[in-house]
Order: C-alpha cells, then structure tokens, then sequence
C-alpha cells in the first residue's frame, strides 16, 4: 500500500514546551521524507526533510527521527513558539525520479502563551 | 533559487463550467509535476503525476477526461478542472521537481477553487 497515517490530529502545547507529530508507512520502498507547514490560506511550505540514509536531522528547533525497520518517522518541535501554530504534514515518496509524494492527514498545532 | 509561479491565485466559477490553472517553473527544469488537490478539511490527493517524455499518471478517481494536463516543456504545467460542481472545489497545488534539485518539491502557491 502507500498509505500514510499521521497522528496526532491535533495537538495544543504550552508556548515553550516541545511538540511531537509521528508518520507512519507503508511502502517499505519510500526513501523520502519531508515534512510541511501549512499556515491558513497559505500553500504547503517544507520546513525539514529527511533522507532513508539517515536516522535523525535537525534544523534549529526542528528534529526529525526516521525507524526505517518500523516504517515510521516523526516531527519534533522544540521550545514551541506562537509562530508555530499551523497544519502540518508528513509525506513519503519513492525518490525513483517522479514527484509523487504521499500525504499524511495532517496535525492541526496550536501553541498557546 | 528555485520557484514554482502557479496563477490564478483563486478562482470562482459557476457550476458546470471549466476553469484552466497554470503553473510555471522558475530556476530549474520541471521534468516531473505533480498536481494536487487538498479539499476542505482534508490532506492532499495527487491527482496526476506528469514526467517529461512519459505518459500522465492518473490516480485513482481522477481522469484526463475530467482533469485534463498539459506538460510541453521542462518550465510549464497546465491542468483544466472541466465541468466543475461543488465537489470539486477546494485548494489546487502543482509541485515539481528537476535535476539538480536533489529530492524537494516545489509547491506553487495553489489556486482555490470555489465553485457557485
């Protein structure tokens, strides 16, 4: 299947604290892993992404974790601010040259202050 | 730097009627678009992938009859929403990718569809 399942749906945190978001997969061929930030009216933006050769990526506050065995990858965003409240989504694609990705159903983050 | 123009912004048309997006690759060579349609409260469907000197891919529940694609060069996609009813309305994303850009897709601003 190529079926992508993402949870939670939606997630509230205190401003400061962390946010995790978690992706799981089904086709044992994805190598792809991006994740993007959807912020009301606003087109999907990429925000990190993660390679099948590699097991953990950060950028600044944003950490992601691939278990390639479990099929599952996840989002973590630390010392949440305001600015991070959005919709997020996990997608997976096997990289053989097309663009295809496949969606997860997206987490609604809400960062409170 | 790469960029992905994709006009109009938002549309409305009336029922039944067709309206046509475009979307235009600035910076790189778009051999592979794919569009996308994420509904109301929903994720992204693919609707169709396109590679250069490939056939277009349809995904299941959506056709050429009704989402026909245009890909005729390595900077520009078109796709046509034909007959359009409330169903089909919602946000409209192509996304390419090329050589040289490693694995990210580019998404276009995306065009919402709003549908009288």
């Amino acid at each position: 299947g190529e079926q992508v399942e993402q949870l939670p749906s939606i997630l509230r945190v205190q401003e400061g604290s962390s946010a995790s978001i978690n992706c799981s997969y089904e086709d044992s061929a994805s190598n792809y892993f991006p994740w993007y930030k959807q912020e009301p009216g606003e087109n999907p933006k990429l925000i990190i992404d993660i390679r099948s050769n590699m097991e953990r990526k950060q950028i600044q506050e944003l950490i992601v974790l691939l278990d390639k065995k479990a099929k599952r990858f996840s989002l973590h965003i630390t010392d949440t601010q305001p600015g991070d409240s959005a919709m997020y989504f996990c997608a997976a694609a096997n990289q053989g040259g097309s663009a295809k990705l496949i969606f997860g159903e997206g987490t609604k983050l809400t960062v409170s202050s | 730097g790469a960029l992905v123009y994709q006009y109009p912004r938002r549309t409305i048309c009336k029922s039944g009627t067709s309206m046509r997006m475009e979307c235009q690759a600035v910076g790189f060579q778009a051999t592979s678009v794919a569009w996308y349609r994420q509904s109301p409260q929903k994720t992204f469907e693919l609707i169709a992938l396109s590679t250069v000197n490939s056939a277009i891919k349809y995904e299941q529940n959506f056709t050429q009859e009704k989402f026909p694609i245009s890909h005729p060069n390595l900077s520009f996609s078109s796709m046509t929403v034909l007959n359009a009813y409330l169903e089909d309305r919602g946000l409209y994303l192509c996304g390419a990718r090329g050589p040289g850009q490693g694995y990210t897709l580019y998404f276009g601003a995306g065009t919402r569809l709003s549908v009288l």
